[in-house]
């Protein structure tokens, strides 16, 4: 079955410290990968994604994204993380599923920054 | 960029009643939309596929009856909660597809639905 795993609830950081937020996909043939970030109650802002070319993305707010197909990840990262980065973050994945390519999500983790 | 528009952002409304939650896609036609339900601090749960013109696809275990999809138009689709209950409390996410941009999904806002 396709998947997406995010295998840490939370991350915490010092503020100015680099950062990672870990994701892991299990899926058939070549996938496309995504980052977003949700503030409370508010929906999902895009980051950045990954669809083919450069395995190095970089997306908004100074985050970047690698692509390793052998190790099957695209861990999120960013070299020196703010306060205002506190947020809950999802990887996700889509499909070519018919016409539509549905997102399918991992479980989020929460990045809180310390000041 | 492209952006959903979202209503309402919450509704408060009594058990057994049915509530209708809107998403526009406001500068692109959106031939799919999807709709996603979220727990708190948990993730998106993708509930259906709304296609324009043609009945939405549900996810295993989603009650079509008990949401309907709407999708009458390339820039309007409609979840209905019918029958609400408490435990259909959530968190409602819609997102379409621009097919403008190379696997581009824009989010709404959400609705925050409470049933009491």
């Amino acid at each position: 079955a396709q998947s997406v795993a995010q295998p840490e609830d939370q991350v915490n950081v010092a503020e100015g410290n680099p950062l990672t937020v870990k994701c892991t996909y299990s899926v058939s043939g070549n996938p496309y990968l995504f980052w977003y970030v949700q503030y409370p109650n508010r929906g999902l802002q895009f980051l950045l994604k990954y669809i083919t070319g450069d395995n190095l993305v970089k997306g908004s707010y100074g985050f970047e994204a690698e692509f390793n197909k052998s190790q099957t990840s695209f861990h999120l990262k960013k070299p020196s993380a703010l306060v205002s980065d506190s947020a809950l973050y999802f990887c996700a994945v889509s499909f070519r599923s018919g016409n539509t390519g549905k997102l399918i999500f991992g479980q989020g983790t929460t990045l809180q920054v310390k000041p | 960029g492209a952006v959903v528009s979202q209503h309402p952002s919450w509704v408060i409304c009594k058990s057994g009643t049915s509530v209708k939650i809107e998403c526009r896609s406001l500068d692109f036609q959106a031939t799919t939309m999807f709709w996603y339900r979220q727990f708190p601090k948990q993730s998106l749960m993708l509930m259906a596929t709304s296609n324009e013109g043609s009945k939405a696809t549900y996810e295993q275990g989603v009650e079509k009856d008990k949401f309907l999809i709407n999708h009458a138009s390339l820039t309007l689709s409609t979840l209905t909660v019918t029958s609400a209950h408490p435990e259909d409390s959530s968190f409602y996410i819609c997102s379409a597809r621009d097919w403008g941009e190379a696997y581009g999904y824009t989010f709404g806002s959400g609705t925050r639905l409470t049933v009491v």
